[in-house]
């Protein structure tokens, strides 16, 4: 069974910093991997998304790496805002099935 | 597109009583997902149709959950009776299998009292 772990759950830091978000998952069997945003009592917003036979993916400020064999993913934030304020989700989508399997978030904090 | 859409946005009802989610998935995706999110749990799948048709149901609880998707353009999710455990937000998403990702409703915030 996949299992997706996000470290760390909680990340605070001032504007302007740049960041990384870690991702791991124990079945590099994967058809794709997916990174999510979720502000306060909203639902989930795609940020990006790698499919297995690639490595990275930008969009803007945001750079996501995918590196299968080792079942880990990256997500870099260049120039953090306050409005980026949010919780970051990784989910992983299987070859046997279409599941989506989720990590537990971080929640990130970007102070001004 | 207007997305995937959820009704109602927000439910309270009591204890013993029917519960009915309901979504609207993006026209040519065929793949429909239920999640339920909760603090101590996360986003847990629930189930999910390909073609209208359950695929894998072992994510629903138990016999008090139940899921339709009748046709191509509606899907429910039923918890009768509800209880103050099943108190989450539940999502529904929606995909078409050419690797463009999930797309994720606004959700409905379930609580039972």
């Amino acid at each position: 069974k996949q299992e997706v772990t996000q470290i760390p759950a909680a990340l605070s830091v001032p504007e302007g910093e740049n960041l990384v978000l870690n991702c791991s998952f124990t079945d590099s069997a994967i058809y794709n991997l997916q990174w999510f945003r979720q502000d306060p009592g909203k639902g989930l917003t795609s940020l990006l998304l790698i499919q297995s036979s690639q490595r990275e993916q930008t969009s803007g400020r945001l750079n996501a790496s995918l590196d299968k064999s080792s079942g880990r993913s990256t997500l870099y934030i260049a120039a953090s805002q306050p409005g980026d304020s949010a919780t970051y989700l990784c989910a992983v989508q299987d070859n046997a099935g279409n599941m989506l399997t989720f990590g537990g978030g971080t929640r990130l904090m970007v102070k001004p | 597109d207007a997305g995937v859409i959820q009704s109602p946005r927000h439910e309270v009802t009591e204890m013993g009583q029917e519960v009915t989610l309901r979504c609207k998935p993006i026209s040519g995706h065929d793949y429909l997902f239920w999640y339920r999110q909760t603090m101590m749990r996360g986003l847990e799948l629930l189930i999910y149709f390909n073609n209208n048709v359950p695929i894998d149901d072992s994510g629903m609880p138990e016999d008090r959950f139940s899921a339709k998707m009748p046709n191509a353009s509606f899907s429910t999710l039923k918890i009768q009776p509800s209880e103050p455990r099943d108190s989450a937000v539940y999502f529904c998403a929606t995909d078409r299998r050419n690797n463009y990702g999930y797309t994720f409703g606004s959700g409905t915030r379930l609580t039972v009292v």
